[in-house]
């Protein structure tokens, strides 16, 4: 059973260009969260979805930045426009269906976005 | 705000000596899970604490929760150079939502 995976790894971005990032939760997972780590800190929580729903993107900036998981296909976070604070690590991470609150959740490898 | 503080930011001790980390929140928690972080790596997930007053053990690791479920503590005996990396606790406040609320870490270093 393959873990969660996220490309790419490492983006490099110039400001004002866009950045994808997508997520494949592990099989059988139906929760994706996203997390930005900035060097020498610590995780923020940036937005829970489930299939084709948003359930809580209060920690989404409320420009430049958007996520989906669609139907199909793995879920994306993307950021317009990027300016160089947006560089850091984005990390994915997907938990089974149940009640989501006493769920473990597993992280994907991350992506590196450095913008510049 | 749901704010989850972690102590000390930075520990370094010598192999063989014991190991620290605390985590306080500001409001009760429905649960605390604790993370491991290596350099250049991705968050793995050692535990979950559920219950007032919760202790469980993992070999070497002792993790517990306190009775208020406000606060919790990872304890490491006898570290090993293995045990390098970034621990985070992880505070969920339950609801609708699962979203994690995380520590700053605390960054072990261990010497041989």
């Amino acid at each position: 059973n393959a873990g969660v995976m996220q490309n790419p790894r490492h983006l490099v971005r110039r400001r004002g260009q866009e950045a994808r990032l997508r997520c494949s939760p592990m099989k059988g997972h139906s929760h994706v969260y996203w997390y930005r780590q900035l060097p020498e800190e610590g995780l923020k929580f940036m937005v829970y979805l489930q299939k084709e729903n948003i359930i809580d993107e209060s920690g989404m900036p409320k420009e430049r930045f958007s996520a989906e998981f669609p139907k199909e296909g793995p879920s994306i976070l993307r950021i317009q426009q990027v300016v160089r604070g947006d560089s850091a690590a984005y990390f994915c991470a997907s938990s089974p269906p149940g009640t989501p609150s006493y769920n473990e959740q597993f992280f994907g490898p991350g992506t590196r976005l450095t913008v510049l | 705000g749901q704010q989850v503080m972690q102590i000390p930011q930075y520990q370094h001790v010598q192999e063989g000596e014991d190991f620290t980390t605390y985590c306080n929140s500001s409001t009760t928690l429905s649960n605390i899970q604790w993370y491991k972080q290596r350099p250049g790596g991705h968050p793995v997930f050692l535990i979950q604490l559920v219950k007032s007053g919760e202790v469980k053990k993992q070999k070497r690791l002792t993790f517990q929760f306190g009775e208020a479920k406000k606060n919790s503590s990872l304890h490491i005996t006898a570290t090993q150079t293995t045990d390098v990396g970034t621990y985070f606790c992880a505070g969920n406040y339950g609801g609708a939502t699962n979203k994690l609320i995380f520590g700053t870490g605390t960054l072990l270093a261990v010497q041989p």
